[in-house]
């Protein structure tokens, strides 16, 4: 069975202050890791998709890296707009094609403040 | 910029209902998904389709759900005989053709009383 684990549950930075989120998978066979953001009553918003150990992805001020047992999150300092709950997700090859689902993590709950 | 889109946002019934949620896929997407959230918890796929039939199902989705894709542009979640527990919201999702990257719709909150 596919497994996520995020952690922290909930984090609180100030602005400007650097941090990272952390996810663990277990998968049998990685189709992708992917990291959401998703806002109070929103769905949720893709970020970044990672397919393979050691494959980073930039955007902003936050930064996705990959290992073969865990995923990080890097925001660079951060600013009240950043505050979401981040949510992170594998796809495993099981199909065969790309209509695999994905299992999610809890999140990790994100309060940037002033 | 395309977006999947969901409606109603929000749906009310009664225990034993049959409800109807709606989706419109990204329009060049051939990959769709259902997932729900339970409030405070996390986001559960349900099912998957594609080329008109469904490709993946979780053990959540039973005999009392269903979907379906009436048209070029819809696709549908259906549970027959709602439940308390149903309450929660419900995402659709679609993908392009590598059938990768899942966008998803705002959601329906469907309260089941």
């Amino acid at each position: 069975e596919d497994q996520v684990t995020q952690s922290p549950e909930a984090l609180r930075l100030q602005e400007g202050e650097s941090s990272s989120l952390n996810c663990s998978y277990t998968v049998s066979g990685l189709r992708g890791l992917f990291w959401y953001r998703q806002d109070p009553g929103k769905g949720p918003e893709f970020l970044f998709t990672l397919y393979s150990a050691g494959e980073e992805k930039e955007k902003e001020r936050l930064k996705a890296t990959l290992t073969k047992k865990e995923s990080f999150l890097h925001i660079t300092a951060p600013k009240p707009e950043d505050s979401a709950t981040y949510l992170c997700a594998v796809q495993a090859r099981r199909t065969g094609g790309g209509a695999d689902g994905l299992t999610f993590g809890k999140g990790t709950h994100l309060i940037i403040q002033p | 910029e395309p977006e999947v889109t969901q409606t109603p946002s929000h749906q009310v019934t009664q225990m034993g209902q049959e409800v109807i949620l709606r989706c419109v896929p990204i329009s060049n997407h051939l990959y769709f998904y259902w997932y729900r959230q339970i409030l405070g918890q996390k986001v559960e796929f349900l099912v998957s389709f594609y080329n008109n039939e469904i490709s993946e199902k979780s053990e959540i989705f039973d005999d009392q759900f269903s979907v379906e894709r009436p048209d070029g542009s819809n696709f549908t979640l259906k549970i027959r005989s709602t439940k308390l527990e149903d309450s929660a919201m419900y995402f659709c999702a679609s993908s392009g053709p590598g059938g990768n990257i899942q966008y998803f719709g705002a959601g329906t909150r469907l309260s089941v009383l």
